[in-house]
This record gives C-alpha cells, sequence and structure tokens, in this order.
C-alpha cells in the first residue's frame, strides 16, 4: 500500500457542488499538508495542520476547509466548488528530519 | 516571504545531452533547498537536497549544489535519457517554525530518442 494514498484519483463535479478529497497516510507523521497544483504555478499550499488540534491556513485557503479527523486522516472540502478550483490536488506529511511524502494527487475538474 | 524562481519550460532535448534547469531563491537565513520529480501521472519525489551552504545533493546522476553567495540551486546532468522526461520542481524549507514547503513553477523536460 502506498504511505500516502488519496481519494479518489479523478473527480468531475458541478458548480456549486459540495466536494470533499480524502487523504490518509501510514507513515505515522503528525505534519500533513494539502496543496494545488495549477499549470505554470507550481504547487501552492492551500492548508496544513501539525497535529489532529491543530489547522493552519495556507497561501490559499479561500473557498476551502479541512478537518483532521485522526493523525492519520486529513479531509480536504470545497463547500461550493467553482471552475477556478480545477486543478490537481497534492496531500503530503512530514516530519522533521524524514522529507515530505506526497500522495499521488486528485485530479478535480469543476464544470 | 519566501520564494523560488525556477528556469521556465518546455525544455527538450536528445538522449545524452546535458541539461541545467536554473533555480534562485528568496529566503530569511539558511534554508533547505530540495528538487522533487513528477513523472506523469504520479506524484512528487524527492530527487535530491541539500541543508547548508556548499552542499552538494546528488541522486540518479543528478547533482545540484547549494550556493549561498548566487542564492542558487541548480539542477544538472551530464547525459540525460528518455526516462528522465519529468516535470521539475525546485523548492525550500524556510527557519520559520512551520518549515512548509515553498516551491517553483515547474520545467517540464521531455527527453527524445
Amino acid at each position: 500500500d502506498a504511505d500516502v494514498t488519496q481519494t479518489p484519483r479523478n473527480r468531475i463535479t458541478k458548480t456549486g457542488k459540495r466536494i470533499m478529497l480524502e487523504c490518509s497516510q501510514t507513515k505515522g507523521h503528525d505534519r500533513m499538508y494539502w496543496y494545488r497544483q495549477d499549470p505554470g504555478l507550481g504547487l501552492r499550499l492551500i492548508y496544513y495542520s501539525f497535529d489532529v488540534k491543530d489547522i493552519n491556513k495556507g497561501e490559499i485557503s479561500d473557498g476551502y476547509s479541512v478537518s483532521r479527523q485522526a493523525q492519520a486522516k486529513f479531509s480536504l472540502s470545497l463547500e461550493s466548488a467553482i471552475p477556478n478550483q480545477t486543478a490537481l490536488y497534492f496531500c503530503a506529511t512530514s516530519e522533521p528530519g524524514y522529507g515530505y511524502t506526497f500522495g499521488s494527487g486528485t485530479r478535480l475538474t469543476v464544470v | 516571504g519566501d520564494s523560488v524562481t525556477q528556469m521556465e519550460g518546455p525544455v527538450t532535448l536528445s538522449e545524452e545531452a546535458f541539461l541545467t534547469i536554473n533555480c534562485t531563491y528568496t529566503a530569511t537565513g539558511y534554508p533547505s533547498l530540495f528538487w522533487y520529480v513528477q513523472y506523469p501521472g504520479e506524484g512528487l519525489q524527492l530527487l535530491l537536497k541539500a541543508t547548508k551552504a556548499d552542499d552538494k545533493g546528488s541522486n540518479k546522476g543528478f547533482e545540484a549544489t547549494y550556493r549561498k553567495e548566487t542564492t542558487s540551486f541548480h539542477l544538472e546532468k551530464g547525459s540525460v535519457q528518455v526516462s528522465d522526461s519529468a516535470v521539475y520542481f525546485c523548492a525550500l524549507t524556510g527557519i520559520g517554525s512551520a518549515r512548509q514547503l515553498t516551491f517553483g513553477s515547474g520545467t517540464q523536460l521531455t527527453v527524445l530518442p
């Protein structure tokens, strides 16, 4: 099994719908992150969490929310999806001295 | 804030050609520097890293040297292969308590046989 698993891998949704992207990890790391990748812009940080009681906004948190259900699970929600949220979304974990481990990504299309 | 500026792509090379992808950064103090690679349809994988000035990171024939004086971390490979075709990201973690990764915009490399 992959160290960081994201579901779904691909999703097409309509404007205005609520959608949740899920991430689970088996690394045992406390730190988890959600990034968004757009062509020509690299990866930008949406939210990050250092433990289940610690949630922080990243560079581009507007229109998103997160939930850290357990050390191993970190979900990203789009409360009301809009077309410019069409992107590739990555979850990652890290631990000091161990670097980052990324999931395989969720490709989200909002029509 | 911290930022990373990367050479714009796409870059197309013939097999066995020499590769350089430029990366410069802006950060306070001494950040850690990374190169990540993203193969088609996959997530990001750490390619190499350097944590202090003059360190050289290397892996799979790729190298990059942490140059504090020029705030650079250019990626090089002496002889690329078709299997090196991917998107390459330069990134850093700053000295703040969060130490989250800040990425460059990515460079698409295509190697032709």
